[in-house]
């Protein structure tokens, strides 16, 4: 079975710009979760998509952060403007179901200078 | 004050030693959930708890409800070992599961 596919794994940009991550879970996987992890801590729900609509998404910060989840199944997270306080690993999970066990992708890591 | 403290936070031991982490929660959970990461790479799930005590290979991990507690232990550990271990606890919420994770333990392990 295929695992959570994440990319880019890495992305280095600069303060101000833009970037994208992009996410596909385990076929037929409902619930997708992305994850902010900074150096040193542990990983921050940002949000979490059933099927296409947002479960929770009260720790993403909106003024720069934004996601969608158009046909329930890949999913991208978007920055824009980054902030250097922006760098960690990005990680996205699937569930085949809320409260089911999650699968976790390689991450992205990103750094913003 | 974090809802998941774990300890320790670093954690050293030698090849074959048993090892224990700690998981200590304040919130009300419906799950716990274990997670082992290894240095640039992936997470993967260990356990998920609700109640008394799994095991899987040379890992058990137990969880006291009442005491809002959990352990991970690792039976004769091994150098392979050698990662971040981080305790998450499920809640269960009108809008869907929050999940608090812990800030991990690494532990290594030396030959």
């Amino acid at each position: 079975e295929a695992g959570v596919a994440q990319s880019p794994r890495y992305k280095i940009i600069e303060k101000r710009q833009s970037v994208a991550f992009w996410c596909n879970p385990i076929s037929g996987h409902a619930t997708l979760y992305w994850y902010q992890q900074i150096l040193g801590q542990g990983p921050k729900l940002l949000i979490q998509f059933q099927n296409n609509g947002v479960v929770d998404d009260s720790q993403l910060p909106k003024d720069r952060f934004s996601a969608e989840r158009l046909k329930g199944v890949d999913s991208t997270l978007k920055i824009q403007p980054a902030k250097l306080e922006d760098s960690a690993v990005y990680l996205c999970a699937s569930s085949s179901g809320l409260g089911e066990t999650q699968y976790f992708g390689p991450g992205t890591r990103l750094l913003v200078l | 004050k974090n809802e998941v403290e774990q300890s320790p936070q670093n954690l050293t031991a030698q090849e074959g030693e048993f090892i224990t982490i700690n998981c200590s929660y304040s919130v009300g959970i419906s799950a716990l959930h274990w997670l082992q990461q290894h240095p640039g790479g992936g997470i993967v799930s260990l356990f998920m708890l609700s109640s008394g005590k799994k095991k899987h290979g040379r890992l058990i991990a137990t969880i006291n409800i009442q005491e809002k507690h959990s352990s991970l232990h690792i039976t004769a550990s091994h150098p392979r070992d050698s990662a971040v271990y981080i305790c998450a606890a499920r809640q269960v919420a009108n809008t869907g599961n929050q999940f608090y994770f812990g800030t991990g333990t690494s532990l290594t392990v030396i030959p």
